[in-house]
């Protein structure tokens, strides 16, 4: 498949750790964010999204952070497995309702 | 239910071109966003249609547009094709405009030689 990202950062876990990626976002006013999760040769899969009048929403083996004094998210995941190797976005939702997408970051999960 | 359908899943065009790319959204949604994607920029807003009609628009030039029909099934065109344009065109489809979260199909990669 292709690379979605020559230099992404890069996170190495060990299979059965947790994972936690993080991602700053640049406008105060958005106030809805979603994570994406991108597997090689593939598009973006919603993964998990959280609203700007909560601090934590929690899913299937994931839980989204949100803080907003420092502008940062951030994605946890559980027990993580060879599946979850992939590239991760957040993104944001800005005026207009359109979303703009961080650049990423790879996780490797080591077996 | 399918999911997001964009086709071809690749193609390659030389310099000068035209191209056509298809998005079939998920049945029941009505909006369709189509987004660039290459490893130096990440992942662009190219354009939003909803009803027929273009609701938002990202910072590309003119030669990319796009258009939907009645059916919610988009097309987006890149005339006089650059080097540039070299990236996976991703669509995304969602129940209504600006409603999140935006469903992605699997790509188009798009090669200028």
């Amino acid at each position: 498949g292709e690379s979605v990202g020559l230099h992404l950062p890069t996170l190495s876990v060990q299979e059965g750790d947790n994972s936690i990626i993080n991602c700053a976002y640049s406008n105060s006013a958005s106030d809805y964010f979603i994570w994406y999760k991108q597997e090689s040769g593939k598009g973006p899969q919603f993964i998990i999204d959280i609203r700007s009048n909560m601090d934590k929403r929690q899913g299937q083996r994931v839980t989204v952070l949100l803080n907003k004094t420092v502008k940062h998210l951030s994605l946890q995941i559980a027990a993580t497995q060879p599946g979850d190797s992939a590239v991760y976005f957040c993104a944001e939702i800005n005026a207009g309702n359109m979303l703009t997408f961080g650049g990423g970051t790879r996780l490797m999960v080591k077996p | 239910k399918a999911g997001v359908t964009q086709t071809p899943r690749y193609l390659i065009k030389t310099r000068g071109q035209q191209v056509t790319l298809s998005c079939s959204p998920i049945s029941g949604h009505r909006s369709v966003s189509w987004y660039q994607q290459t490893p130096g920029q990440g992942l662009q807003f190219l354009f939003e249609y909803f009803s027929e009609t273009q609701r938002n628009k990202g910072n590309f030039p003119g030669r990319f547009s796009g258009r939907q029909f009645s059916n919610s099934r988009s097309e987006m065109n890149v005339s006089t094709l650059e080097l540039g344009d070299s990236a996976l065109y991703l669509c995304a489809s969602s129940l209504e405009a600006g409603h999140q979260p935006q469903h992605f199909g699997d790509g188009t990669r798009l090669s200028i030689l």
